[in-house]
């Protein structure tokens, strides 16, 4: 059974299209996250939810609308689709106390290119 | 404060060669320093990690040496074969309300030649 499931694995669209991108967790983790990496391989927080409540928001583009409908679930939905947004977005869960690190496992990434 | 630096960029070492590659951080209010593996078109999976009230750690032919002090930590692959061949990042997460946060380092890609 996969921990951290993200759906589609590819995803190629145009400019100024809308496109969604859908993450599962069975750990029963409370925390969930969206997490970037570019081009260069550099991974950033984008945003994290704990218990459906957003919590963290890296200064993302308000076009990035993050929803999770329960602590499994988080989705990252994506508004007039811009060339910058290329990148791979991985969903990533974790089971955390506040202030406290701990380990968070990373779903496959969904690599999305914009035409 | 939140960046984790790390270096090299890239490393290429012979098999049964000794892999070492370093970070530093500048925020001490993180307690969680992991290391993660990432091979081509898959996520990140976590390799080892080290809590600050422990030097070291080691696990199998992964070793994270930590120094407090210095704000630094590193990780030594012992004995490398082809198949660590990956891109490793370094993190940092913790302190305040981070609710597990991640700061990655930039990643090394390592290749190992057989």
């Amino acid at each position: 059974d996969t921990a951290v499931s993200q759906t589609p694995k590819y995803l190629v669209t145009q400019m100024g299209n809308d496109k969604s991108i859908k993450c599962e967790q069975n750990l029963g983790h409370d925390t969930m996250y969206w997490y970037k990496q570019d081009s260069k391989k550099f991974l950033k927080i984008m945003f994290s939810y704990n218990n459906k409540e957003l919590i963290i928001n890296e200064t993302v583009p308000n076009r990035f609308s993050p929803k999770s409908p329960d602590k499994a679930h988080l989705n990252l939905h994506i508004n007039s689709l811009e060339l910058g947004d290329s990148a791979v977005y991985f969903c990533a869960s974790s089971r955390v106390r506040q202030g406290g690190g701990t380990e968070a496992f990373f779903g496959q990434g969904t690599r999305l290119t914009v035409v | 404060q939140q960046q984790v630096k790390q270096s090299p960029q890239s490393l290429i070492v012979q098999k049964g060669g000794i892999s070492i590659i370093n970070c530093a951080y500048e925020n001490t209010a993180f307690d969680y320093f992991p290391w993660y593996q990432q091979f081509p078109g898959k996520g990140p999976a976590l390799l080892i990690a080290i809590r600050p009230d422990v030097s070291e750690k080691k696990e199998g032919r992964f070793t994270i040496s930590f120094n407090k002090s210095a704000k630094q930590f590193s990780l030594h692959i012992m004995d490398s074969q082809p198949g660590d061949s990956a891109t490793y990042f370094c993190a940092a997460g913790g302190g305040g309300t981070s609710y597990g946060k991640l700061t990655f380092g930039q990643g090394t890609i390592l290749t190992v030649h057989p």
